[in-house]
């Protein structure tokens, strides 16, 4: 089975600090996404990768940046929490370019205070 | 801009009900429709649809693409408490390579 895992469930973060969300996945893909959840708004893209180091702008990059320095790993990284920052952050995996199923995460309900 | 709509947004049933969930879309270079299930958790894949008029089935869930008329239906028959969930409807554009995703419906099911 698939399996991608993220590094935190919930966290709590004040107002400017710089967070890290890790996300790993153990099935060799190809293509990692970044995705916040909110309600009445759905799953928005925030950044996705193709390849170790490339990076891709989703629709909602900003105030977000991610680092993809190993194929398993892709990290999204907040410069500067705000609080309209705080969603349900969701990350996926797929296996190549003509493969569109996306395996996700259990997500990380991250709140800014 | 790519779109997806669902509706209804949310509906609520009994279980025994047979449920009809619609997700219509505007894409560029069209390449699949994906359905997810999502509880409180990750989304969880039921399925991909990439022709028209090939119904895909699992169990008591299915699902049809219509791709002239832009539109996917997600049929449950025999409702259950456990099909309680946000049902999504993704769409892959092979212009972007990106899945753009409807809001979501939320399908409650009482007993």
């Amino acid at each position: 089975d698939v399996k991608v895992t993220q590094s935190s469930r919930y966290l709590v973060k004040r107002t400017g600090e710089k967070v890290f969300l890790e996300c790993v996945q153990d099935m060799d893909h190809e293509n990692m996404f970044w995705y916040r959840q909110d309600p009445g708004l759905g799953l928005r893209l925030i950044y996705f990768s193709y390849d170790v180091k490339m990076k891709e702008k989703g629709d909602i990059p900003e105030g977000y940046s991610v680092s993809r320095e190993k194929k398993e790993r892709f990290s999204l990284i907040l410069e500067s929490a705000s609080t309209n920052q705080t969603s349900m952050y969701l990350c996926a995996s797929s296996p190549g370019t003509q493969t569109y199923e996306q395996y996700f995460g259990p997500g990380t309900r991250l709140t800014v205070t | 801009e790519d779109k997806v709509v669902q509706s209804p947004l949310s509906l609520v049933v009994h279980e025994g009900d047979t449920v009809t969930l619609n997700c219509s879309y505007e894409v560029t270079n069209f390449r699949s429709l994906l359905w997810y299930k999502q509880e409180k958790k990750a989304p969880t894949f039921l399925f991909m649809l990439t022709s028209s008029g090939i119904e895909k089935k699992s169990g008591r869930l299915s699902s049809i693409l219509d791709k002239k008329e832009l539109f996917s239906i997600l049929n449950i028959t025999a409702t259950q408490t456990g099909d309680s969930a946000v049902y999504l409807c993704a769409v892959f554009s092979g212009a972007n390579s990106k899945l753009t995703f409807g809001k979501g419906i939320t399908l409650s099911v009482r007993p």
